[in-house]
Order: C-alpha cells, then sequence, then structure tokens
C-alpha cells in the first residue's frame, strides 16, 4: 500500500533552516512527483511547491521562492523540503503530497510534520 | 496568487445536502479542469474527494459530487452525516504552472 512517511517534528530559532523528510513506498516513486503543502495554526492549507518525478525540475509557489529547496533522493525513495530564513510565521504543520504525472490532484499525503520557529 | 474564495462556513442537519463554493478567475478554476477537493479533519492528513472537477476516487462515498460553471467550482454533499464534518479546501491549477488552494469551509452537521 501507498505510504508517505515523514521525518518527527522540529523546532527552530528565527533566522535557521529546516529540512523535512518525506519517505515513500509501495509504488514506482521515480513515476510520481511530490507536492509540499502546509498548514498554519489557525490558518487554511497553502501550496508550497512541487518537485517532479524527474527529479530535476521544481516549481514554487512567488510567496516562498528563494527561501525553499525541494530535493529527492531515487535510492531512498526519499523528497526532502528544505526551508530557510525561518521566522514565526513559518509555524506550521508541512505535508508531503503525492501527484500522478499529469493527473492533478494529490491522491496520497503524509501525516505532517510540525515545524515550531521560536526564540 | 490569491487564494480560491470559499465561504468560511456551512451547516446542514443530517440527511440533507450542502454545497460549498470555491470561486477564482479564468486563470484557475475558469481556465482548467483540474480543480480538486479534499476534506480534512483536524490533525489528520487531507484525503481527496474529488478530482478534476467532477470525478470520484475509488472508495469515496457517492453522496459526495463536484461541478464547475465558469470560474466557480462546488462539493455537494448529499445526505449530510456526522462523519462529514471537516474543513472542505478546494485546489486548482494555475496559469503560472503551480497550484492554489481555497481558503476553506468548515462543514457543521446540526
Amino acid at each position: 500500500q501507498v505510504q508517505l512517511v515523514q521525518s518527527g517534528a522540529e523546532v527552530r530559532k528565527p533566522g535557521a533552516s529546516v529540512k523535512v523528510s518525506c519517505k515513500a513506498s509501495g509504488y514506482t516513486f521515480s513515476s510520481y512527483h511530490m507536492h509540499w503543502v502546509r498548514q498554519a495554526p489557525g490558518q487554511g492549507l497553502e501550496w508550497m511547491g512541487i518537485i517532479k518525478s524527474s527529479g530535476t525540475t521544481t516549481i514554487y509557489a512567488h510567496s516562498f521562492q528563494g527561501r525553499v529547496t525541494m530535493t529527492r533522493d531515487t535510492s531512498t525513495s526519499t523528497v526532502y523540503m528544505e526551508l530557510s530564513s525561518l521566522r514565526s510565521e513559518d509555524t506550521a504543520v508541512y505535508y508531503c503530497a503525492r501527484e500522478g504525472v499529469a493527473t492533478f490532484y494529490f491522491d496520497y499525503w503524509g501525516q505532517g510534520t510540525l515545524v515550531t520557529v521560536s526564540s | 496568487q490569491s487564494a480560491l474564495t470559499q465561504p468560511a462556513s456551512v451547516s446542514g442537519s443530517p440527511g440533507q445536502s450542502i454545497t460549498i463554493s470555491c470561486t477564482g478567475t479564468s486563470s484557475d478554476v475558469g481556465g482548467y479542469n483540474y480543480v480538486s477537493w479534499y476534506q480534512h479533519h483536524p490533525g489528520k492528513a487531507p484525503k481527496l474527494m474529488i478530482y478534476g472537477v467532477s470525478s470520484r476516487p475509488s472508495g469515496v462515498s457517492n453522496r459526495f459530487s463536484g461541478s464547475k460553471s465558469g470560474n466557480t467550482a462546488s462539493l455537494t454533499i448529499s445526505g449530510l452525516q456526522a462523519e462529514d464534518e471537516a474543513d472542505y479546501y478546494c485546489t486548482s491549477y494555475t496559469s503560472s504552472f503551480t497550484y492554489v488552494f481555497g481558503t476553506g469551509t468548515k462543514v457543521t452537521v446540526l
């Protein structure tokens, strides 16, 4: 069965960086894109970006450009999302979500990773 | 890219039907048939309920249906049940090759 298992909760100080992982299993990793979505406390879902199945193409939401980097490691079927220059507003639950190539929807989601930014 | 507009809350009694709207622009909802809907219970991962405007994944109840007219997509839940109480989000592919979520709607079963 398809599973996306994310790394555990993180606490960072303002200005630091965080790297969240999402390990995939139960399907052909190289055949699917991966997205990252976050939800700040009391807020809605926010799309952050996509790393395509090729691993060489990324598209980021304008609001995160310059601060976010998404990578994937085919050897371990793991996708990473690194967010830098953290501020308190980045406190949120971060989700990875799978997309079948050219399907334009997210069919499986990770369990979420809470990132807390606090001095 | 501005979030798609959804009503903050919608409520209904068990057995009733409710509809949640999702309004965007011709650069997202109106320009593509790539609107999907997600059910989100707090503390859990979102669940895909509708994709491609009106298609339902296997395992999702046929009480959930989707449609679109112009720049507005809609999710209808018929035969409302207590377990349907959750937050619902629409999302759309955009002309910038990105995605945008709706503002979210809290569904309450009275």
